[in-house]
C-alpha cells in the first residue's frame, strides 16, 4: 500500500522569507501524481501544485515550487516570499495513475507566518 | 454551482442517532470521493463513485457507514447508530479526468457525536 509521510508537524517562517515543507512517499508504481493541498481554518482543501511522476521538470506555480526526487521518493514544497495568507495546514498527497484514483494524504504540516 | 458544496456544515448527534451528509459535486464531474478527517490528521479515503456506480468502498470503517449516488450527481453519506469515534470532518471531492487528475474539495461537514 502507498504511504505518505510528512515529518514536520509544525513550521514557522518570517513574512517575506522562504520556507520548505518536506514530504516522502512509498510506492511500487512508476506512474503517479503528487499534490500539495492547503487547508486554511475554513477547512476548504485548495490545490497548491501538482507534479506528474513522468515529468523530470519540477512544477512551479508563482511563489510555489517543488523539488521532486523520484528515486529518493521525495516531494518537498518551497514557498518563496511568504505571505500572511499562506498560513494554513499543508498536506502532501499521492494518487496512482491512470483514471480516477483515491488520494493518499500525509499527516500535514501546520505553517505559521510571523509578521 | 461553481464548486463542490456540502450540507450541513456542522452536525451534532447523540450517540446512537443516524445522520445523513450531503454532497453536491461540480456539475459534470463523473467521479466523486468521500474522505474522513480526524482532528489534526490528514484525510482518509472512505469511498468512490463513478457516476452512480460505487466502485470502491474499501475505506468505509464499518457496516454502519453507507454511501449512495443514485442519479450520478448528488451523493449522501449515511452513518447509522453513530459512535463517538465517528466524530470527524467528512470531506467530499469530485473530479473529471478531462480536466486533469486533481480533485476539487467541498468545505466539509464537521460531525460531533456526543
Amino acid at each position: 500500500a502507498q504511504t505518505v509521510t510528512q515529518s514536520q508537524p509544525e513550521m514557522s517562517v518570517q513574512e517575506a522569507e522562504t520556507v520548505t515543507l518536506s514530504c516522502t512517499y512509498d510506492t511500487s508504481e512508476s506512474d503517479y501524481y503528487l499534490f500539495w493541498y492547503k487547508q486554511p481554518p475554513s477547512r476548504q482543501m485548495i490545490l497548491v501544485i501538482r507534479q506528474e511522476a513522468y515529468k523530470q521538470q519540477n512544477a512551479t506555480e508563482n511563489r510555489f515550487s517543488v523539488n521532486f526526487q523520484k528515486a529518493a521518493k521525495s516531494f518537498s514544497l518551497k514557498i518563496s516570499d511568504s505571505q500572511l495568507g499562506d498560513a494554513a495546514m499543508y498536506f502532501c498527497a499521492y494518487r496512482r495513475s491512470p483514471g480516477a484514483q483515491k488520494l493518499v494524504f500525509g499527516q500535514g504540516t501546520r505553517l505559521t507566518i510571523n509578521p | 454551482g461553481a464548486g463542490v458544496s456540502q450540507s450541513p456544515r456542522y452536525k451534532v448527534a447523540k450517540r446512537g442517532q443516524d445522520v445523513a451528509l450531503r454532497c453536491d459535486p461540480i456539475s459534470g464531474h463523473v467521479s466523486l470521493f468521500w474522505y474522513q478527517q480526524a482532528l489534526g490528521q490528514g484525510p482518509e479515503f472512505l469511498t468512490y463513485f463513478q457516476n452512480e456506480a460505487q466502485l470502491d468502498k474499501s475505506g468505509l470503517p464499518s457496516d454502519r457507514f453507507f454511501a449512495e449516488r443514485p442519479e450520478g450527481s448528488v451523493s449522501t453519506l449515511k452513518i447509522q447508530r453513530t459512535q463517538q469515534e465517528d466524530s470527524a470532518v467528512y470531506l467530499c471531492a469530485s473530479s473529471f479526468w478531462g480536466q486533469g487528475p486533481e480533485q476539487f474539495f467541498g468545505p466539509g461537514t464537521r460531525l460531533t457525536v456526543l
